[in-house]
């Protein structure tokens, strides 16, 4: 089916650890993002792409690094993983034109847990 | 700064009892306004948008809302609630005028009382 595949969908890791989150959609979309959910605080926004070979800066951006060497793929990389990142984390994807009206796509969640 | 409030965090409704979760925002330009519902260990499925035009969208699950621009609030509304219903709702607005830069609110949990 045709939608926003995250991988994995649960996650433990060490404080220190490295760690990539995977996302990819099969829709062609332009735009994808990556955002956390943590309880009381609704869904933050991490970094966002509008294309391959452009990414940028959410809300809550420290800790994590992006890249979008594809279309497709939008990987979310944690490289010292700390007791904060502990979260649920949520891949979107949607068409990227000023003036859109096509809403995100979501993936169904990773949920990752820093010991 | 743009935002989102949802001022209720949790809400405990009778099952056939109508239904009216708030939301307010603050933006400058015309808004792009969103209702997300979340089930339990889901991701996000949308119940409506607001784009332009009418300001009384209907949804998917029989549900509904209305933006007000006056009052900066875009309230969702059902008018008889299953116990189905009990999850997770998210107001969003789109940023830049696009439905694709969003920012959500903290979120209503909504339980359905037998």
């Amino acid at each position: 089916n045709a939608g926003v595949t995250q991988t994995p969908k649960f996650q433990v890791l060490k404080t220190g650890q490295s760690m990539t989150l995977q996302c990819a959609q099969d829709m062609n979309h332009e735009y994808m993002s990556w955002y956390r959910q943590d309880p009381g605080m609704g869904l933050r926004l991490i970094h966002y792409s509008v294309g391959a070979g452009i990414t940028d800066q959410g809300e809550v951006p420290n800790g994590y690094n992006v890249s979008r060497s594809t279309t497709e793929d939008f990987p979310l990389r944690l490289l010292s993983a700390a007791p904060s990142q502990t979260s649920v984390y949520f891949c979107a994807s949607s068409p990227y034109e000023r003036y859109s009206n096509q809403p995100q796509h979501f993936g169904d969640g990773t949920r990752l847990s820093i010991l | 700064a743009q935002s989102v409030t949802q001022p209720d965090i949790h809400i405990t409704v009778s099952e056939g009892a109508s239904l009216e979760l708030r939301c307010n925002y603050s933006y400058g330009a015309t808004p792009y306004l969103f209702w997300y519902v979340q089930s339990p260990g889901q991701g996000l499925q949308l119940l409506l948008k607001y784009f332009s035009g009418d300001t009384l969208v209907q949804g998917i699950k029989g549900f509904e809302a209305e933006f007000k621009r006056s009052q900066s609030s875009f309230n969702l509304r059902k008018p008889s609630v299953h116990w189905s219903d009990a999850a997770e709702y998210f107001c969003a607005v789109g940023l830049y005028s696009s439905a694709s830069k969003i920012i959500f609110g903290s979120g209503t949990r909504l339980s359905i009382r037998p």
